[in-house]
């Protein structure tokens, strides 16, 4: 089975610029959630999708927004590029399904987009 | 909110030694706790978990261990090797639907000395 792919693996930027990226969850998975890593904030969650739905939603402001298509893939964009926006960014996806009827579901990440923005 | 403390930052050791690396918990609606390797350039990998109704798990040299009283959990690697050396994430979940974004610790950056 294919892991979690996400593109571009790596992007530059500049200060006031916007940028998408994207990610493809496992097959059959229909959870997708984002994260920003860098190395003072260590891993921080950006926002979950479910269904083509925002399920849960982080603390980062309004310049960061996501979606869901029906077939999980999900993209991710931030406006407005801030050079604080520098990171790596990663996707998870999870099943998420009632198939063994548990709550509990494993988040398999992608090797995620490094974004610098100058 | 969740909130998890990880320590040590940085945990260096000879092979073959063991590497114990601890993390504590404050919410005790929390009942799963993955941890994660990262190795450069790619995504956290999980590499064992454990959950609330369990207080130890195993598997191979890796052993977590958890104490629901006291809120904390640890990693125990026995017997380590050069391609241990790795970014190690904790993390702490609450289970059900809809609340089960994991927070993670910072992260401990093990080497291994061959």
């Amino acid at each position: 089975k294919a892991g979690v792919t996400q593109t571009p693996r790596y992007l530059i930027k500049t200060r006031g610029q916007q940028v998408t990226l994207s990610c493809s969850p496992i097959s059959g998975h229909r959870s997708v959630s984002w994260y920003q890593q860098t190395p003072g904030q260590g891993l921080q969650f950006l926002f979950e999708y479910f269904s083509e739905t925002q399920r849960n939603k982080g603390n980062f402001p309004g310049r960061f927004s996501g979606r869901q298509f029906s077939n999980s893939r999900s993209e991710m964009n931030v406006s407005t590029l801030e050079l604080g926006d520098s990171a790596l960014y990663l996707c998870a996806s999870s099943l998420d399904g009632t198939v063994r009827g548990s709550s509990y579901n494993e988040q398999f990440f992608g090797p995620g987009t490094r974004l610098t923005v100058l | 909110g969740e909130n998890v403390e990880q320590h040590p930052s940085t945990l260096s050791v000879q092979e073959g030694d063991s590497a114990v690396i601890k993390c504590t918990y404050s919410d005790s609606a929390s009942n799963y706790f993955p941890w994660y390797k990262q190795e450069l350039g790619k995504g956290p990998q999980l590499i064992i978990d454990i959950r609330s109704n369990v207080g130890e798990k195993k598997d191979q040299r890796i052993a977590v261990t958890l104490n629901k009283t006291a809120k904390h959990f640890s990693l125990h690697i026995t017997e380590t090797q050069p391609e241990d050396s790795a970014v190690y994430f904790c993390a702490a979940r609450s289970g059900g639907r809809g609340s089960y974004i994991p927070t993670f610790g910072r992260g401990t950056s093990l080497i291994v000395h061959p």
